[in-house]
């Protein structure tokens, strides 16, 4: 079965500091990658995604991510935070596969940061 | 991005007794909804998905005849647990989506706790 691993469970920065979250999977065949953004009291919302082609992925909020497969990792960063980016992030995983595309999911990095 | 509700957003009942928590898109038709649980400080588990109008599929581990799933609509999916007990206790997430393939859109998700 595949599996999402983020090492890093909680994250504390300063603003303006730069972030790299670490996220690594287990499945060896073609997958696609997540990354949810879950702000505090609020529902996931999706960051980014990669599915094919250019292996680093821009989102919304200044975040991007790259695909690397040799590593089978699919790191988040941001340059420079900001104390609204606060929240804990998800990193997930699904194989494509029409119709029953599931998700799995790391175990969450909370990311604090102080202003 | 599509709006996905859950109803009711935290519920506390008796050990015993059983609790409907409802999945609803309020903008879009969702072929596909799935059900996570969340357990505290950990990522989010997948516990079936249903597709409308047919049966749920369960995850490994999960038992169908307690977590009982309706798709009945393309709307609105239920989650009902019956005979609760504390161990049931968690945060219940629901996600829809659309076309096969398409982004899964996540609900605000529900507090039970089972006294």
């Amino acid at each position: 079965a595949q599996s999402v691993s983020q090492h890093n469970h909680h994250v504390i920065l300063s603003e303006a500091a730069s972030l790299e979250l670490g996220c690594n999977y287990s499945y060896g065949g073609t997958v696609n990658l997540f990354w949810y953004v879950q702000y505090p009291g609020q529902h996931l919302q999706l960051l980014l995604k990669y599915f094919s082609g250019d292996p680093l992925v821009k989102g919304i909020k200044g975040f991007e991510a790259e695909f690397i497969k040799s590593k089978f990792s699919f790191n988040l960063r941001k340059p420079s935070v900001q104390w609204s980016d606060t929240a804990e992030y998800f990193c997930a995983v699904n194989k494509p596969n029409f119709g029953n595309e599931k998700l799995t999911f790391g175990t969450g990095t909370r990311l604090t940061i102080i202003p | 991005g599509a709006v996905v509700s859950q109803h009711p957003s935290w519920v506390i009942c008796k050990s015993g007794t059983s609790v409907k928590i409802e999945c609803r898109s309020l903008d879009f038709q969702a072929t596909t909804m799935f059900w996570y649980r969340q357990f505290p400080k950990q990522s989010l588990m997948l516990m079936a998905t249903s597709n409308e109008g047919s049966k749920a599929t369960y995850e490994q581990g999960v038992e169908k005849d307690k977590f009982l799933i309706n798709h009945a609509s393309l709307t609105l999916s239920t989650l009902t647990v019956t005979s609760a007990h504390p161990e049931d206790s968690s945060f219940y997430i629901c996600s829809a989506r659309g076309l096969a393939g398409s982004e899964q859109f996540f609900g605000p998700g529900t507090r039970l706790t089972v006294l």
